[in-house]
């Protein structure tokens, strides 16, 4: 089975500050890994997704995440936080063979102060 | 593109009534269209996988003739709460892949959601 732990449910960043939101994963075959933006009161918008390839993602609005199989992790960074960023970010995992079925973390919730 | 809506956005409605919860993919056809529930303060919870022309998929715990879903036609699905109580509300997500996308690397896409409180 896969699981998704997201490290603190809560994170604080001054604007312009670097964003680190932290994702690890449990999963018995390889994985398919997502990060998820959702803004209060809407639905879900994909950020970036890892399949295969490359283990350096880049997303939109300068989101990146590195997939790290060693450490199975898959963290979302940002180098300049912007006021617009303030949202709840989640990561998800899925596997092939499930359809697509997604497995979320309990999100993180970043705040971005001026 | 890949643009999914809900409708309602927000309903309430009395304990003991039924509601139900429009999932429509509006420029591509899905042929599977899920459901997830999301507690305040807590993460996706998926309740069932909806694929047209056959019964729903539901995870285990989640009471498939409390929660009905239809999947009539490519584009439309439907969450019907039956017998709603003060204990169902919650943010209700749906959300669609693309006829074409049949791996899970294939991105789904979700609708805005909806707000149900039960009274």
């Amino acid at each position: 089975a896969q699981s998704v732990t997201q490290l603190g449910s809560h994170v604080s960043v001054s604007e312009g500050a670097l964003v680190l939101l932290r994702c690890n994963y449990s999963s018995s075959v390889p994985p398919y890994l997502f990060w998820y933006v959702q803004y209060p009161n809407q639905g879900l918008q994909l950020l970036l997704k890892y399949t295969t390839g490359a283990t350096l993602v880049k997303g939109i609005n300068g989101f990146e995440a590195e997939f790290k199989k060693s450490e199975t992790s898959f963290h979302l960074t940002k180098p300049s936080a912007h006021m617009s960023d303030a949202a709840e970010y989640f990561c998800a995992v899925s596997v092939e063979g499930s359809q697509g079925n997604l497995i979320f973390g309990k999100g993180t919730k970043l705040s971005v102060k001026p | 593109g890949a643009v999914v809506s809900q409708h309602p956005s927000r309903v309430i409605c009395k304990s003991g009534t039924s509601v139900k919860i429009e999932c429509r993919s509006l420029d591509f056809q899905a042929t599977t269209m899920f459901w997830y529930r999301q507690f305040p303060k807590k993460s996706l919870m998926l309740m069932a996988t909806s694929n047209e022309g056959s019964k729903a998929t539901y995870e285990q715990g989640v009471e498939k003739d409390k929660f009905l879903i239809n999947h009539a036609s490519l584009t439309l699905s439907t969450l019907t709460v039956t017998s709603a109580h003060p204990e169902d509300s919650s943010f209700y997500i749906c959300s669609a892949r693309n006829l074409y996308q049949t791996s899970s690397t294939d991105t789904q896409y979700f609708g805005p959601g909806t707000r149900l409180t039960v009274l």
